[in-house]
C-alpha cells in the first residue's frame, strides 16, 4: 500500500515567521513529489514540484527532498495571512506504463497577523 | 485561456439517481484523471486515462463509470450503486509522462456533488 503522511495540523505561525510542512512516503519507488495549495471550498493549486534530491527554491517556497529518509518538507518564508491554506503532499508512482499520484491528508496552515 | 472546467459547480441529485459531472480541458494534455475528496480527507483516484478511448480504474472505481472519446473531454457518471457518493469531486489533467519529466497534474475548479 502507498501511503502518504502528514500531520493534519493546524500549523499556526506568525505573520513573517517560516513555516514548515513535513511529509513522508511508503514507496522507495516513487520518484516525483508535489505540493499543492488547497484553499477552503476550492480545488488544489501546484506550487511546486520535486524529483531530486536537496533543495529547490521557487520564491518563498522551497521543497526539500530526502530519499533516503523518504522525507519531503515545504518551507514557506516570510508567511502571510494569504498562505492561510490546507498544503497536500503527493509522491507519484508509476504502474501500467503510467503515473498515479498518492495523496496525505493535509496539513491546515494558519497564519496569525 | 487555457485550462480545465468542470460543471455543474454544485449538483443535488436524490439517492438512487444517475448523475454525469462533467470535466473539459483545452491544454492538448493527454491524461485526465477523476478525484474524489472528502471532508479531511486526502484525494482518491476514481478513473484515469492516458489516451481517447482508453481509461483505469483507480483506487475506488466501484460506482463509477467514464468515457473518454475525445481528447478534451473525460466525463464522469457517478451510479447509484456508489454507496456514499456524496463529496468533492475534481478532474485533473497533465502533460504526456513520456521523458524524464514529472508527471504535474493541474486540477478543475471541481464540482461538490450532493446526494438526499
Amino acid at each position: 500500500q502507498k501511503e502518504v503522511e502528514q500531520n493534519s495540523g493546524p500549523l499556526s505561525v506568525p505573520e513573517g515567521a517560516i513555516a514548515s510542512l513535513n511529509c513522508t512516503y511508503s514507496d522507495r519507488g516513487s520518484q516525483s513529489f508535489f505540493w499543492y495549495r488547497q484553499y477552503s471550498g476550492k480545488s488544489p493549486e501546484l506550487i511546486m514540484s520535486i524529483y531530486s534530491n536537496g533543495d529547490k527554491e521557487d520564491g518563498r517556497f522551497t521543497a526539500q527532498l530526502n530519499k533516503a529518509s523518504q522525507y519531503v518538507s515545504l518551507l514557506i518564508r516570510d508567511s502571510q495571512p494569504s498562505d492561510s491554506a490546507t498544503y497536500l503532499c503527493a509522491a507519484a508512482y508509476s504502474g501500467a506504463g503510467s503515473y498515479q499520484l498518492t495523496f496525505g491528508k493535509g496539513t491546515k496552515l494558519s497564519v496569525i497577523p | 485561456d487555457g485550462g480545465i472546467t468542470q460543471s455543474p459547480k454544485y449538483l443535488f441529485r436524490k439517492e438512487g439517481q444517475n448523475v454525469t459531472l462533467s470535466c473539459e480541458q483545452n491544454l492538448n494534455h493527454d491524461a485526465m484523471y477523476w478525484y474524489r475528496q472528502d471532508p479531511g480527507q486526502g484525494l482518491r483516484l476514481i478513473y484515469y486515462s492516458q489516451i481517447v478511448n482508453d481509461f483505469q480504474k483507480g483506487d475506488i472505481a466501484e460506482g463509477y463509470s467514464v468515457s473518454r472519446e475525445k481528447k478534451e473531454s473525460f466525463p464522469l457518471t457517478v451510479t447509484s450503486a456508489q454507496k456514499n457518493p456524496t463529496a468533492f469531486y475534481l478532474c485533473a489533467s497533465s502533460i504526456p509522462t513520456s521523458g524524464r519529466a514529472p508527471p504535474e497534474q493541474y486540477f478543475g475548479p471541481g464540482t461538490r456533488l450532493t446526494v438526499t
